[in-house]
């Protein structure tokens, strides 16, 4: 079966570094994959979609990658701020299955 | 534009009694899904649908009951709720693709 998997519960940076969050996924071939940020008490927001066939896609201090050979995305905040502080949660497109969350903290 | 809007907020429930959240969305988005979510388990889809009149099931839809009589709202049931329903719900619209999620109901059943 399809399983999603998010490297870690809890990552923890400094302000001003470059804060990077991976998704892995197995027996799946996705079309796209997103990324959705979430805060404590509140319904996710989506951040950036990336599909099949392109490598990377950046949103002002975001970048995703995307490499379906070794089925993984990456995706990065450079020059963090603690307001960068949230759950960060990955999900393959319209299945819309999603990872249990990565939970960033950017300490000042 | 209020965008998606969830109906209760929160709700203590006994166990064998029924409830219905209500999901409303303002963008005229075809597509709605139901979510509901636990510690350490993400978000899991229980119902879905891609249109007024349509339901389909979801990853975890046992227990649960949804309709769309109307494009704007989505309305999920527990007709007996059990423990193992205590959860945070999310509902959530879509034009297609990206996500637009409501704030959540904090159900707890004892």
């Amino acid at each position: 079966s399809q399983k999603i998997e998010q490297n870690s519960e809890a990552l923890n940076i400094q302000e001003g570094k470059t804060a990077t969050l991976t998704c892995n996924y197995t027996n799946y071939s996705p079309a796209y994959l997103q990324w959705y940020r979430q805060d404590p008490g509140r319904g996710p927001v989506f951040l950036l979609l990336i599909r099949e066939n392109e490598k990377e896609k950046r949103k002002e201090r975001l970048k995703v990658t995307f490499d379906t050979t070794l089925k993984q995305s990456l995706f990065h905040i450079t020059a963090s701020q603690p307001a960068d502080s949230a759950t960060y949660l990955c999900a393959l497109d319209n299945d819309m299955r999603f990872g249990a969350g990565t939970r960033l903290t950017v300490k000042p | 534009n209020a965008g998606v809007t969830q109906t209760p907020k929160f709700r203590v429930l006994k166990t064998g009694q029924s409830m219905t959240l209500l999901c409303a969305q303002d963008m005229n988005h075809e597509y709605m899904y139901w979510y509901r979510q636990d510690p350490g388990m993400g978000l899991r889809l229980i119902h879905y649908s891609v249109g007024e009149g349509t339901t389909a099931k979801g990853e975890v839809p046992d227990g649960y009951n949804v309709s769309r009589l109307k494009k704007q709202n989505f309305l999920l049931g527990l007709e007996s709720a059990a423990p193992s329903q205590t959860s945070v719900y999310f509902c959530a619209s879509s034009p297609l693709v990206e996500q637009y999620f409501g704030p959540g109901t904090r159900l707890t059943v004892t």
